[in-house]
């Protein structure tokens, strides 16, 4: 089934606790994509892929990393989590420009 | 920067009517523009994408349009059901850079019987 997978599903953490959030697809998809979002504020764009090793910033990226060293996954690392990251985090993906995204079903992500 | 409104924030109507939502983006240079719908607790699904070379997507009760010139989009629900009851999502893709998108804030939809 094609899908797009992340794990942790819930994760509450305490402040400065490295942590990642892995995501993962197997349509071999070159663009992948990493979402918060917030009441009232609606999803904003964290960080996004168009290929493996390219990668570039989206709205909100301050306090987060993110790698792609391969096609399939797009980590998002928290270095030092702050409680102004709870949120609920959703990671994307799609061929190239022209096509669709697909969405995980999200980390609930809370920080302490 | 891009700011993306939709309007109206939440809508109320009885089973059968027929409804339209609405987006709108400062910068009117959209590549792709993409809606969505979100059940409460749960992720995204895709309903419609317009690509860069198009005008407007359909499938089945759904429509929707852009209109490059102006920055808008419109989705079309023709004779509502409580089923689609959700929040709708609009996003777009900047034509100027290519792989950042933008969101709205949504349109909460409730349609009862």
């Amino acid at each position: 089934e094609a899908q797009v997978t992340q794990n942790p599903r819930y994760l509450i953490t305490v402040t400065g606790k490295k942590l990642t959030v892995t995501c993962s697809q197997n349509m071999n998809h070159e663009y992948m994509s990493w979402y918060r979002q917030d009441p009232g504020l609606g999803l904003r764009q964290i960080y996004y892929s168009m290929n493996v090793e390219v990668t570039d910033k989206g709205d909100v990226p301050e306090g987060y990393k993110v790698s792609r060293k391969e096609k399939r996954n797009f980590p998002l690392i928290l270095e030092s989590p702050s409680p102004n990251q709870t949120s609920l985090y959703f990671c994307a993906s799609r061929t190239g420009t022209l096509n669709e995204q697909f969405f995980g079903p999200g980390t609930r992500l809370t920080v302490l | 920067k891009q700011e993306v409104t939709q309007i109206p924030a939440a809508l109320s109507v009885p089973e059968g009517e027929n409804l339209v939502l609405n987006c709108s983006f400062t910068d009117s240079a959209i590549y792709n523009l993409q809606w969505f719908r979100q059940d409460p607790g749960k992720g995204l699904t895709s309903l419609l994408l317009i690509q860069s070379s198009q005008r407007e997507q359909t499938s089945g009760r759904l429509n929707a349009s852009l209109d490059k010139s102006s920055g808008r989009s419109t989705l079309y629900i023709a004779a509502s059901q409580p089923g689609d009851s959700a929040t709708y999502l609009c996003c777009g893709e900047s034509g100027s850079t290519l792989g950042r998108l933008y969101f709205g804030r949504g349109t909460q939809l409730t349609v009862w019987p």
